[in-house]
């Protein structure tokens, strides 16, 4: 199985901040990348499909990149609605796997 | 509006089963694959089973496989999960997501609310 592996963990940042989340596959999953949102009690949420390209209806503060087994997703400016906890996950190879989650925390 | 509505959760037995459903609307629900993904209680992510648009080719995790099986009704726009043989580590939120415009089936562009599912004696 395809290894989904997220850093950092948590990170505390506060409004208007710049977020950086990493994603790392253990193998090669060309652009099979996908980022959700996800916030407590509630489904998660699509942001990014092919590792670089936005869902209709999210805001251009999310950005997001990569290809082969290293991937980024970036919040320009962090605003109250974007704390939650994030994921990667990859759909090159059955079984799709995800990352553990990037909890982002308001410092 | 595309909208996933799951049922069917609940508090069973190991062992027992029950049937998820996924009532689908405001899409070609036909032309679509869809998916189960699950999350235990505090925990992340897990995919569990796709299934094409057809309902033709179906997909499992290991951890499931023999246990679980999808199915849909492209007659009643619905997704369904039997679920058999259960055991405590198959507590989780049960969801089911839309496959994307891709065609790839793990992309998964629209999720239900859930529907929880407790295995305990």
């Amino acid at each position: 199985d395809i290894q989904m592996t997220q850093s950092p963990s948590s990170l505390s940042a506060s409004l208007g901040d710049r977020v950086t989340i990493t994603c790392r596959a253990s193998q090669g999953i060309r652009n099979y990348l996908a980022w959700f949102q996800q916030k407590p009690g509630k489904a998660p949420r699509s942001l990014v499909y092919a590792a670089s390209s936005l869902r209709s209806g999210v805001p251009s503060k999310f950005s997001a990149s990569g290809s082969g087994t290293d991937f980024t997703l970036i919040i320009s400016s962090l605003q109250p609605e974007d704390f939650a906890t994030y994921y990667c996950q990859q759909y090159y190879t059955y079984p799709f796997t995800f990352g553990p989650g990037t909890k982002v925390h308001i410092k | 509006e595309v909208q996933l509505f799951e049922s069917g959760g609940g508090l069973v037995q190991p062992g027992g089963s029950l049937r998820l459903s996924c009532a689908a609307s405001g899409f070609a629900f036909r032309d679509y694959a869809m998916s189960w993904v699950r999350q235990a209680p505090g925990k992340g992510l897990h995919w569990v089973s796709s299934i094409s648009g057809s309902g033709g080719d179906t997909y499992y995790a290991d951890s499931v496989k023999g246990r679980f099986t999808i199915s849909r009704d492209n007659s009643q726009n619905t997704l369904y999960m039997e679920v058999n043989s259960l055991r405590a580590e198959d507590t989780a939120i049960y969801y089911c997501a839309k496959g994307g415009e891709s065609g790839h089936y793990g992309d998964f562009d629209y999720w239900g609310q859930g529907s929880l599912v407790t295995v305990s004696s």
